[in-house]
């Protein structure tokens, strides 16, 4: 079985501070990890994803993530955190082959960002 | 290039109605997969189809279920619907659903069962 982990409900970060959500997961197979923020009322928005390769993954935004083998984690960030940043925030992982061509993507419970001004 | 569309967008059914909830993915992606949102679970994954079969699902009651069509829409089938079943249903889509595959999501179809 595949699991994410996101030990934050919440985190509150000052508007122009650099900010941090975490998640760590386990997989069987190479992990598939990505990002994706909600906003209220809204579908989940794509931030990025790590395939392979460079263990630094930029994406949308000014968001990036860094991918750890040994701590098995995906932690996102942002140098400079805007109130806009505000919202919902979701790792989740594919690595487990579900049969079929199929990967099954799993997500963890959220974090929820605020931005203080 | 459009993105996901789901409909419709909020709903209010009584208990032991059903409901259809629509999906158009973005084009040329041939995998729609569908999930819950609720408050108390969180993301919790409803099945995925791919060219018109589907290949993975869930654990939710037989009362959820699903097809997608040969143009690759799909749509969800809840019957006798219970209080339980207000949640945000989100559909996504991808090119094959191969795991690096990025996934799309739509707004999501909100459903209310009073």
């Amino acid at each position: 079985a595949q699991s994410v982990a996101q030990p934050e409900d919440q985190v509150n970060v000052a508007e122009g501070n650099p900010l941090t959500v975490k998640c760590t997961y386990s997989v069987s197979g190479n992990p598939y990890l990505f990002w994706y923020v909600q906003y209220p009322n809204r579908g989940l928005q794509f931030l990025l994803k790590y395939i392979t390769g460079d263990n630094l993954v930029k994406g949308s935004y000014g968001f990036e993530a860094e991918f750890n083998k040994s701590q098995t984690s995906f932690h996102l960030k942002k140098p400079s955190a805007l109130v806009s940043d505000s919202a919902l925030y979701f790792c989740a992982v594919r690595g487990t082959y579900s049969g079929a061509g199929s990967y099954q993507l799993t997500f963890g419970k959220g974090t929820k960002l605020s931005v203080i001004p | 290039k459009a993105g996901v569309t789901q409909t419709p967008r909020y709903l209010i059914k009584t208990r032991g109605q059903q409901v259809t909830l629509s999906c158009s993915p973005i084009s040329g992606h041939r995998s729609v997969s569908w999930y819950q949102q609720t408050p108390g679970q969180g993301l919790q994954f409803l099945f995925e189809y791919f060219s018109e079969t589907q290949r993975n699902k869930g654990n939710f009651p037989g009362r959820f279920s699903g097809r997608q069509f040969s143009n690759s829409r799909s749509e969800m089938n809840v019957s006798t619907l219970e209080l339980g079943d207000s949640a945000l249903y989100l559909c996504a889509s991808s090119r094959t659903g191969a795991g690096g595959d990025t996934i799309y999501f739509g707004e999501g179809s909100w459903l209310t069962v009073v």
